[in-house]
């Protein structure tokens, strides 16, 4: 199946700096992206949909000036944590679609941030 | 908007038994794709079946299968023969184009 490669797997930040996590396609172009966060024992909760070319589309409630997104290639997108806090400790995951096929989504292997 | 709703946070299992989570939806949608993932404890999310909205056979995939009743708007998987390694989370979700909207999960423990 397609693979989603997502980089680092863990990073620790102290608080106050940025941290940048990505989302790569491996061997499809991916036109569009989702970035989710889970929280300990709940489900994935959608924060944006990172469009190649444009703008991110936010969900309610999730700041765009905190949460960075930068989708500009098809096969790489980035999510920007700024001025890391230690509320933003959490797990962050990003799957992509094969485009024009309605297929399930295919995600990275998320990314633990902890903000000391 | 669309809700997915898993009603049970915890199941068990014996070993080489059967076990059903239960999935329901709402939507005003038509046309619309089902899943069933699988999150183990590395936190990777693994596609364990899917299904298609249009399509009245229900899916099947090994020891995994669902029974997809659109009109009730429930989509139950079932686990035969349960393993060790089928322990985890497991996520129901939903896809309307081009958002998904994933359950808050079922933990399924197994047995020896």
């Amino acid at each position: 199946g397609a693979v989603v490669s997502q980089h680092p797997s863990r990073v620790i930040c102290k608080s106050g700096t940025s941290v940048k996590i990505e989302c790569r396609s491996l061997d499809f172009q991916a036109t569009t992206m989702f970035w989710y966060r889970q929280f300990p024992k709940q489900s994935l909760m959608l924060m944006a949909t990172s469009n190649e070319g444009s703008k991110a589309t936010y969900e309610q409630g999730v700041e765009k000036d905190k949460f960075l997104i930068n989708h500009a290639s098809l096969t790489l997108s980035t999510l920007t944590v700024t001025s890391a806090h230690p509320e933003d400790s959490s797990f962050y995951i990003c799957s992509a679609r094969i485009p024009g096929l309605n297929t399930e989504a295919f995600f990275g292997q998320g990314t633990r941030l902890t903000v000391v | 908007a669309q809700t997915v709703t898993q009603s049970q946070p915890e199941m068990s299992v014996q070993e080489a038994e059967t076990v059903t989570l239960s999935c329901t939806y709402d939507t005003s949608e038509s046309d619309y794709y089902l899943f069933w993932y699988k999150q183990p404890p590395s936190r990777q999310m693994i596609l364990v079946i899917r299904q298609e909205a249009y399509k009245q056979q229900n899916a099947t995939e090994n020891r995994f299968s669902v029974n997809f009743q659109k009109a009730a708007k429930s989509f139950s998987l079932k686990i035969s023969d349960s393993q060790l390694g089928d322990a985890a989370m497991y996520f129901c979700a939903y896809r309307s184009p081009p958002y998904m909207r994933f359950g808050a999960g079922t933990r399924l423990t197994v047995k020896p």
